[in-house]
């Protein structure tokens, strides 16, 4: 069955470190992987998407992520985090069907 | 500017009465979506429509639901049988569903429903 794993539920980083989303799907083809990004209150907003070719994605605000097919994971980066980057991040991907992950949290602090 | 609206923003109910939620898009897309967002528990999909006077049931239908008459708009009615429907409500839309290619879904801001 497709699927879609954020293993954490909530990440905390300091203002202008670095940060890494892990995102990790299951399915039995190559999907299609997208990162959005939601603030409080609001809809989400597409980050980036990976369709095929290059595995290193690059994405607006800064954001990049680098699919990896033997780790069947998608991970999201960011190498200087803005504390306007605090808000739900969410992985999904397409097969036969879009699915999401539960999200995770980011908390930026000073 | 294309996009994705919904209204109201807030919405209260009361018990026992049905509700419906607006969703209308401009961005001359075949599907639509509606999910139900509760705190850590990410997306859930109520209904899609792939096309107009079409829909499909999504993994959480019961108690809610939805028509297509027109490809720009798809309401949801959430009724008197949802027994917990205090909740944030998105709309999306996408190109297509995804069976025949990989597209996005873009979002509407969203409709937060509280029942009284």
């Amino acid at each position: 069955a497709q699927s879609v794993t954020q293993p954490d539920i909530h990440i905390t980083v300091s203002e202008g470190a670095s940060l890494e989303l892990r995102c990790n799907y299951s399915y039995g083809a190559t999907p299609y992987l997208f990162w959005y990004v939601q603030s409080p209150g609001q809809g989400l907003q597409l980050l980036l998407k990976y369709f095929s070719g290059d595995t290193l994605v690059q994405g607006i605000k800064g954001f990049e992520a680098e699919f990896k097919r033997s780790q069947s994971s998608f991970n999201l980066r960011k190498p200087s985090v803005h504390w306007s980057d605090a808000a739900e991040y969410f992985c999904g991907s397409t097969g036969n069907q879009f699915y999401f992950g539960t999200g995770t949290s980011l908390t930026v602090i000073p | 500017d294309g996009g994705i609206t919904q209204s109201p923003k807030y919405l209260f109910r009361k018990e026992g009465q049905n509700v419906t939620l607006s969703c209308e898009q401009n961005l001359n897309h075949d599907a639509m979506y509606w999910y139900r967002q509760d705190p850590g528990q990410g997306l859930r999909l109520i209904y899609y429509s792939q096309i107009v006077n079409d829909f499909q049931k999504g993994d959480i239908a019961e108690g809610y639901s939805v028509s297509r008459e027109k490809k720009e708009s798809f309401p949801l009615t959430v009724t008197s049988a949802q027994k917990n429907p205090t909740a944030f409500y998105l709309c999306a839309s996408s190109i297509d569903t995804g069976l025949a290619g990989a597209y996005e879904q873009f979002f509407g801001p969203g409709t937060r429903l509280t029942v009284l």
